[in-house]
């Protein structure tokens, strides 16, 4: 069974530091990974999403690379500001079939202080 | 601009009532889901449709039900609520292996 486990739970870094959240899967089987941002009591925000042949996508200040057959995704944040704090999940989806879900990790809390 | 609504941000209900959640799309998604989330567990998934009247369990569907009869709207069911089924709910919709859109979530309390 696919588990996505993400380090570390928590991160606080002060502002304008660049910062690496890091995810990893147990089954390279995957479709593509996505990242996310929740917000305190929130829904979540798709930041970025590989798909499964590309290596990299970049989104503003984000970067997120994929290396499938290693089973590891990060997320690169450039610069942080307050604004970035947040909750920021990974996600994969298995391979192409009807009706899959998104497997998730339980994420990193991001805390960025001025 | 992409839309994920669900129908509550907040509810209270009492222990054995049957409650509705309600989740409507904009983007003719073909696949729903809904999902919970609470602390140190992450976001687990209840069910998830694929198309109208096509539903197929999650995770931990034990105590949840629910319904697609249109394309748009996908609603989740506690057929008769208890205490530990307080969480946030979370639904979301896609297209097959693209991004996936969330909505608000609805903080349910159950008493």
């Amino acid at each position: 069974k696919q588990e996505v486990t993400q380090i570390p739970a928590a991160l606080s870094v002060p502002e304008g530091e660049n910062l690496v959240l890091n995810c990893s899967f147990t089954d390279s089987a995957i479709y593509n990974l996505q990242w996310f941002r929740q917000d305190p009591g929130k829904g979540l925000t798709s930041l970025l999403l590989i798909q499964s042949s590309q290596r990299e996508q970049t989104s503003g200040r984000l970067n997120a690379s994929l290396d499938k057959s290693s089973g590891r995704s990060t997320l690169y944040i450039a610069a942080s500001q307050p604004g970035d704090s947040a909750t920021y999940l990974c996600a994969v989806s298995p391979p192409n079939q009807a009706g899959t879900a998104l497997i998730f990790g339980k994420g990193t809390t991001l805390s960025v202080s001025s | 601009d992409v839309k994920v609504t669900q129908s509550s941000r907040y509810l209270v209900k009492r222990t054995g009532e049957k409650v509705f959640l309600e989740c409507v799309q904009d983007m003719d998604h073909e696949n729903m889901f809904w999902y919970r989330q609470d602390p140190g567990l992450g976001l687990r998934l209840i069910y998830f449709s694929y198309d109208v009247k096509m539903k197929e369990k999650g995770d931990i569907p034990e105590g949840y039900s629910v319904s697609r009869e249109k394309k748009e709207r996908f609603s989740l069911i506690l057929e008769s609520a208890s205490t530990n089924q307080t969480s946030m709910y979370l639904c979301a919709s896609s297209e097959t292996d693209r991004q996936a859109f969330f909505g608000q979530g609805t903080r349910l309390t159950v008493v």
